[in-house]
């Protein structure tokens, strides 16, 4: 079956590039959109957007200027680049499979932003 | 901008009993809505989309119903396993999700 796992480092310093990969097993990443959500600790979901091998991506438009996802066909990986990080960005990170819902999901990685 | 707006934040229901989860989006979705339930330290599973469709693997006594702007998730016969957050979330305009529903079993 399809599976995620999401990676990457659990701290990051204010200011700085938060860097996370999605591995995907179980199917071609080019045959679906890929997206990530996050939730800071004890609220509620944000989608943050959406990518596509071919290069298409679609961005909340409240991180847009910040976010960058991109596919890795050759690895089956997506990754989620967010750039000038602040305490707030500090959340559990969740990548999952788009067919206009999301399903399934990733066991969600917990970033903090912190010096 | 979408707004996804789930009623009550918290419920406390009795096992045997009904549960009725509701949620009203800011401008019509169509049936583009889908709902998921999570658990403490677990990522969201996918209950049902297309607003009435259950997902793989989910019971029978969940139920979708709505379409436009208004929504329900019925969960008749409660059970103990049941506890969790339910959130809704449209994917017609963007990917709203609602703010959740917090579910306790008496």
């Amino acid at each position: 079956q399809v599976q995620l796992q999401e990676s990457g480092p659990g701290l990051v310093k204010p200011s700085e590039t938060l860097s996370l990969t999605c591995t995907v097993s179980g199917v071609s990443i080019s045959s679906f959109h890929w997206s990530w959500i996050r939730q800071p600790p004890g609220r509620g979901l944000e989608w943050l957007g959406y990518g596509h091998y071919s290069g298409s991506t679609k961005y909340n438009p409240s991180f847009k200027s910040r976010l960058t996802m991109s596919v890795d066909t050759s690895k089956n990986q997506f990754s989620l680049k967010l750039s000038s990080v602040t305490s707030a960005d500090t959340a559990v990170y969740y990548c999952a499979r788009v067919s206009g819902y999301f399903d399934p999901w990733g066991q969600g990685t917990l970033v903090t932003v912190s010096s | 901008e979408m707004e996804m707006t789930q009623s009550p934040a918290t419920l406390s229901v009795s096992p045997g009993e009904r549960a009725t989860l509701s949620c009203r989006a800011s401008q019509s979705v169509s049936s583009d809505l889908a709902w998921y339930q999570q658990k403490p330290g677990q990522a969201p599973r996918l209950l049902i989309y297309g607003a009435s469709t259950r997902a793989t693997g989910v019971p029978a006594r969940f139920s979708g119903s709505g379409s436009g702007t208004d929504f329900t998730l019925t969960i008749s016969s409660l059970q103990s396993e049941d506890s969790a957050l339910y959130y809704c979330q449209e994917y017609n305009r963007w990917r709203t999700f609602g703010q959740g529903t917090k579910l306790e079993i008496k």
